[in-house]
């Protein structure tokens, strides 16, 4: 079974401090991927990875960073906190080529004050 | 640009019986589907998938069925559990395998005893 792991499930950070959330997968996943997800906007992508040290922008990257520097880690980095970035991160994996599925881990519920 | 819809925000169901979400896709490459179900503080988990060559696949209680030409697809849950109750979210790879999974907003389940 695929297991994909995230450092905190609950975080509370004050504005403007650097945060990181790890994320590590089990299964030699190439593809790794952050998401955050709010109330009626479904899961929107923030970053993605499809290799170790190679990241690509989603469709929400503004104030974030990510590091790759192990296959089985991805980490995503707010530079500076900020009261919007309060939300559920969710961190996916998937196995590369056709018909599978993104296994997610059980998401970190951040809150900025 | 919203290329996958989830029109029902909620669904309330008595328990036994069928629960129906839908989800709606713009773009024509998109050629795997898939359903996923997210309990509150917790990950998004894989249920059901279907590749656009078939029409229909049933996994137990839970069958989708896709429709190319009206560019639609459905989860049917028979009969509706209490447990079901739940976010489910559609999502679509397009042709050619790519890993990067485009999500709709969501529907809440909510099966009543």
């Amino acid at each position: 079974d695929v297991k994909v792991t995230q450092s905190s499930r609950y975080l509370v950070k004050r504005t403007g401090e650097k945060v990181f959330l790890e994320c590590v997968q089990d299964m030699d996943h190439e593809n790794m991927f952050w998401y955050r997800q709010d109330p009626g906007l479904g899961l929107r992508l923030i970053y993605f990875s499809y290799d170790v040290k190679m990241k690509e922008k989603g469709d929400i990257p503004e104030g974030y960073s990510v590091s790759r520097e192990k296959k089985e880690r991805f980490s995503l980095i707010l530079e500076s906190a900020s009261t919007n970035q309060t939300s559920m991160y969710l961190c996916a994996s998937i196995l590369s080529g056709e018909g599978h599925e993104q296994y997610f881990g059980p998401g970190t519920r951040l809150t900025v004050t | 640009d919203q290329q996958v819809k989830q029109n029902s925000p909620s669904l309330s169901v008595q328990e036994g019986r069928i629960s129906i979400l839908n989800c709606d896709y713009t773009n024509s490459m998109f050629d795997y589907f898939l359903w996923y179900k997210k309990y509150p503080a917790e990950g998004p988990t894989f249920l059901i998938s279907i590749s656009s060559i078939k029409d229909k696949n049933e996994d137990g209680r839970f069958t989708v069925f896709l429709n190319k030409s009206a560019k639609h697809l459905s989860l049917h849950i028979v009969p509706s559990q209490p447990g079901d109750s739940a976010v489910y979210f559609c999502a679509a790879s397009p042709e050619g395998g790519s890993e990067k999974l485009v999500f709709g907003k969501g529907t809440k389940l909510t099966v009543n005893p």
